[in-house]
């Protein structure tokens, strides 16, 4: 079975632009989560998705948004690129989610903002 | 607020030996106690998940511990390889919000 797919594994952008980062789960599982990583701040929860909808939702501000599709692909989407934003993006994939059972990591998409 | 806490930040082991990380937890409400591993460059890999109501789980030479009154969880891994080195994290999942909290992670280096 193939694991969690994330694209594209490595970006560079400016500040100010935007970008939509992609993750395809594990076949079958239809909770997506959303982390960043920093070395600062460590691992910080974004949002969960499942079956298509926001079940919950971390601090963040508005510029990052995400959406899930029928197929359980997901994608992270962020406006106004700030220096800050600058992390490993990981998003982990369960069958029901919560947090309550295992969740499969991919290898994260790392974002560069300069 | 819950914070999740591990030291030490980093640990220099010989092969061989056998090593207690630390978890440390300041809200005892949590749903779950989860370790991971990353690799460097790597996305993580789950270790060990420990329901609320249990007191430890074991999965070949790892062994993780958690006492809910202490606001504690140890990961022991016993017999040490090169391979185990890696960066551990570990996370406590709240029993209301249901997100996970991370610890900023202990780095262990294993010595051949």
């Amino acid at each position: 079975k193939a694991g969690v797919t994330q694209t594209p594994r490595y970006l560079i952008k400016t500040r100010g632009q935007q970008v939509t980062l992609s993750c395809s789960p594990i076949s079958g599982h239809r909770s997506v989560s959303w982390y960043q990583q920093t070395p600062g701040q460590g691992l910080q929860f974004l949002f969960e998705y499942f079956s298509e909808t926001q079940r919950n939702k971390g601090n963040f501000p508005g510029r990052f948004s995400g959406r899930q599709f029928s197929n359980s692909r997901s994608e992270m989407n962020v406006s106004t690129l700030e220096l800050g934003d600058s992390a490993l993006y990981l998003c982990p994939s369960s069958l029901a989610g919560g947090g309550q059972e295992t969740q499969y990591f991919g290898p994260g998409t790392r974002l560069l903002v300069l | 607020k819950q914070e999740v806490t591990q030291i030490p930040a980093a640990l220099s082991v010989p092969e061989g030996e056998n090593l207690v990380l630390n978890c440390s937890f300041t809200d005892s409400a949590i749903y779950n106690l989860q370790w991971f591993r990353q690799d460097p460059g790597k996305g993580l890999t789950s270790l060990l998940l420990i329901q609320s109501s249990q007191r430890e789980q074991t999965s070949g030479r790892l062994n993780a511990s958690l006492d809910k009154s202490s606001g504690r969880s140890t990961l022991y891994i016993a017999a040490s390889q090169p391979g185990d080195s890696a960066t551990y994290l570990c996370a406590a999942l709240g029993d209301s919000n249901y997100q996970l909290i991370w610890g900023a992670g202990t780095k262990l280096i294993i010595k051949p």
